[in-house]
């Protein structure tokens, strides 16, 4: 069962425009990571945060995380064609080194 | 550094046939990873190891799947037989110590059609 659900299920912005994507999950976490995936490639790391850390910054990438609300986002700033992806979050559950992903949030940056 | 290594990239085959898809870690990671990605059910762990031996194979979906690390630089994912509910994209990737609390390196994966 995924742990990690991401809304929307697709956004749809200008180039330039903030985009926002929300996690949810469902147990108590270690931590999370934001990954994406452009078109027909693999997934590729973006950002970790762990459940100690409320919010993290990576170039235009912010993530904060609520562990009371067992729910995370992810702001891209000055959004880029290059964007476009799909954006999954991910959780892990403790020591056993798994990682469980959404169904990610697919990201449409129109130029 | 090469990055995730899979091959093929492209697999084509009929129902009942056998298929083997082939990856090859980052040198120095020690755990290794197989998903599975469908529309349907997204992005599933199938089996991940750990210093060449299996952790936890709960993902794998039947017996007609196996998982093998006979290296530290080679894993493979045999299908025998092959069904066409086992088309899919299927990634291999690899972590320096664990996906808990590391970075997880994906290959590019290999999509399966099984016909």
């Amino acid at each position: 069962s995924q742990q990690g659900e991401e809304d929307p299920q697709a956004l749809s912005i200008q180039e330039g425009e903030n985009a926002t994507m929300n996690c949810s999950y469902k147990t108590s976490i270690n931590n999370l990571q934001w990954y994406r995936q452009n078109s027909g490639r693999g997934l590729v790391h973006l950002i970790l945060i762990r459940s100690n850390e409320r919010e993290k910054h990576s170039g235009r990438l912010r993530v904060t995380l609520d562990t009371s609300k067992k729910s995370s986002s992810l702001l891209i700033t000055a959004s880029r064609a290059a964007d476009t992806a799909s954006y999954f979050c991910a959780t892990s559950l403790g020591s056993n080194y798994k990682l469980t992903f959404g169904k990610g949030t697919l990201l449409t940056v129109n130029p | 550094d090469a990055g995730v290594i899979q091959s093929p990239r492209h697999e084509v085959t009929e129902m009942g046939q056998e298929v083997t898809l082939r990856c090859k870690p980052i040198s120095g990671h020690d755990y290794l990873f197989w998903y599975r990605q469908t529309m349907m059910r997204g992005l599933e762990l199938l089996i991940y190891f750990n210093n060449n031996v299996p952790i936890d194979d709960s993902g794998m979906p039947e017996d007609r799947f196996s998982a093998k690390m006979p290296n530290a630089s080679f894993s493979t994912l045999k299908i025998q037989p092959s069904e066409p509910r086992d088309s899919a994209v299927y990634f291999c990737a690899s972590s320096p110590t664990g996906g808990g609390t590391d970075t997880q390196y994906f290959g590019p994966g290999t999509r399966l059609t099984v016909l």
